[in-house]
């Protein structure tokens, strides 16, 4: 069963680069049709996709972040990355990464896109 | 339009039947996908698709749609239900980007 865990300093310094990793277990990162992604939730917010690195290498973000975001993939180690530069308090939120999966499946009439599984979070302070 | 509107709060009775709406252009093309969230808790996966539940999920969860609207049911709600549960979709217009409502806080009176 595939496990993703998020890592990274918990505090981050206005206008530096937020960086944090996600370890996949249990699975091979490179093998599959998934989508490596980011998602935030803001402290008493809603959740908001930051965005994925296709397994293809094929990378998409969030209009509103998107000149801010990396996501990189190392395959070696199995994880992958995400950079948030010119950090401000804003971007202080929970960060989870998660493994999305989309696409058509037999016998439906809509495309499907999920989320599954996700990690645990991890709470990124943006602060002085 | 990429949006998906939720109703920000709602309640029902123990063992009571309640749906929880999702509304947004994406759906006419995407089937929603649901996600409990307890505090302090990363959000779960209950349905995915037209009407599928991963494994561990109980019955009682169940999806549909209908034009622009995606619904989640919960028949007989328990207590472990109150939490906030999200939707979700790719947007429609083939640029990949994904959406997520604003969130439904349920509570179990």
């Amino acid at each position: 069963q595939v496990q993703l865990q998020e890592s990274g300093p918990g505090l981050v310094k206005p206008s530096q680069t937020l960086s944090l990793t996600c370890t996949v277990s249990g699975g091979s990162i490179s093998s599959g049709d998934y989508y490596w992604s980011w998602i935030r939730q803001p402290p008493g917010k809603g959740l908001e996709w930051i965005g994925y690195i296709y397994y293809s290498g094929s990378t998409y973000y969030n209009p509103s972040l998107k000149s801010r975001v990396t996501i990189s993939v190392d395959t070696s180690k199995n994880q992958f990355s995400l950079k948030l530069s010119s950090v401000t308090a804003a971007d202080t939120a929970v960060y989870y990464c998660a493994r999305a999966i989309g696409g058509i499946l037999t016998g439906a009439d809509r495309s499907v896109f999920w989320f599954d599984p996700w990690g645990q979070g991890t709470l990124v302070t943006v602060s002085s | 339009s990429s949006e998906l509107t939720q109703d920000p709060a709602v309640s029902v009775a123990l063992g009571q039947t309640v749906r929880i709406t999702c509304q947004g252009d994406s759906l006419r093309s995407y089937y929603a996908s649901w996600y409990q969230q307890k505090p302090g808790q990363a959000p779960v996966l209950v349905i995915y698709g037209k009407n599928n539940r991963p494994s561990g999920i109980p019955d009682r969860f169940s999806g549909s749609s209908s034009g622009n609207t995606a619904s989640l049911t919960i028949t007989g709600a328990q207590a472990e239900d109150e939490a906030d549960y999200y939707c979700n979709s790719r947007d429609s217009s083939g640029n990949h980007h994904v959406v997520f409502g604003g969130g439904t806080k349920l509570t179990v009176l």
